[in-house]
Formats: C-alpha cells, structure tokens, sequence
C-alpha cells in the first residue's frame, strides 16, 4: 500500500536554529498536508499544497510541493519553544476518496 | 475551517466493555473520517463516515469491532467492541472540507481511550 517515510524521526535544537524535515513517497498524491500535534490534542493543519513545484509560506514555515508529487519538505525558520511537537506530513489520494496517507512524524525539541 | 468536539475527552474502560465516542462538527460536512493513532506512533484510517451510506473499513478494521453511525450531517460516533488491551490509543475524528480553491482535513481533540 502507499507509504510516506518522513525524516527525521526527531530533532533537538537550540532556540532561534532553523529546522528542516521531509517526505517522500513511491505513490503520487494530489495534495500534501503538513499537520503539527500537541501533547493531549488533535493535529492542526499549517499547510495544504495542491501543484506540483508549490511553494508555500504560513509566517516562519514554508513548505514545497515536489514537482514528481511524491515528496514535501516543511522548514521552520527562528524556531521558538511552541514550536515543540510533532510533525505529520500526510498525503492525499488521487482519487475520490480523499483519504489521507500520514508519515510516521518527526518529535520537535527546541532547547531555549 | 471547522470546529470539531469529541466526548468523552479520554476514558478508562474494563476489558470487554465497549465504549462510543461521539464527534460534533460545527457545520454541516458530507466526508468524516475517523483515525486511530496507538501511543507513541502516526495516524491511521479506520474508516470513511459518509451521511446516507454505510461506513467504508480500510483493511485490518472490521464493522463489528468499530461500528460506526453518521445520522446527519453534524455528528458521527464511533463504537470500540469488546475492547482490549490492544485498543488503547487515541481515536480521532475529521472532516474534509472542499472549496473550488482549497480542499482541506481537519481533526477533533481526540479521544484517548486506556484499556485495561
């Protein structure tokens, strides 16, 4: 079935350093979510990507659709301590079903 | 957006039990989903809740241990049967929601559910 391998698995970095995570896939998808989950919450939508080469903003996070539509990247400059959480890449199908494929998530620590 | 509650917030249940949990959307949304996601590990889909057709399973989810009802266009809830030790994990909910320019999912607190 369709996979989404993500990396980092997790990251420690110092306040005010920028972070970089990715994903990719064998599958192609339609659109690319990027999600963040607090400890005890519900992920929350940062970023949707719908075409191929993308390139978004959401303040300090910018994320990039890949032009093959089987991979993203999320990077967050002058990381601050609520940035701390996970990361959830997730793609959606092609077809109608709209479901959506997750990564396996990269755990954010930021050292103030 | 939408707004999207969960009851109950989290629960301890008895081995056996099976426990409902109910999500509420603040609009009216034709696609629901509702995730697992087991400690420690990502999401994934237990089934498609449609208004005015039966729930679809994605494979290893099975209609007896998860039923599901979606009566209208605000609400869903999901049943775990006969649970056990293994159910434990948060149980989450989503709606899509499309515009001619965007077509986004959003999710619900969730509910952690412990087994024992």
């Amino acid at each position: 079935g369709q996979q989404l391998n993500q990396s980092p698995q997790s990251m420690f970095i110092q306040e005010g350093e920028d972070v970089s995570m990715n994903c990719t896939s064998s599958s192609i998808f339609n659109t690319w979510l990027w999600y963040k989950q607090d400890p005890g919450e519900g992920p929350v939508l940062l970023i949707a990507l719908y075409k191929a080469g993308e390139l978004t903003s959401n303040g300090r996070l910018t994320a990039q659709f890949g032009i093959t539509r089987k991979d993203s990247f999320l990077n967050i400059s002058a990381s601050i301590p609520s940035d701390v959480g996970i990361y959830f890449c997730a793609g959606q199908s092609m077809d109608s079903s709209y479901k959506l494929i997750f990564g396996s998530g990269t755990r954010l620590l930021v050292r103030p | 957006s939408a707004v999207i509650s969960q009851k109950p917030s989290r629960d301890i249940c008895q081995r056996g039990t099976s426990l409902t949990i109910q999500c509420q959307v603040d609009s009216q949304v034709t696609m629901m989903f509702w995730y697992r996601q087991q400690p420690g590990q990502s999401l994934t889909l237990i089934a498609t809740a449609n208004q005015g057709s039966e729930a679809t399973y994605e494979s290893g989810f099975v209609i007896d241990k998860f039923p599901i009802s979606r009566p209208n266009l605000t609400f869903s809830t999901l049943t775990v049967s006969n649970m056990s030790p293994e159910d434990s994990s948060i149980y989450l909910c989503s709606v899509f929601l499309a515009t001619p320019i965007y077509n986004e999912q959003f999710f619900g607190p969730g509910t952690r559910l412990t087994v024992l």
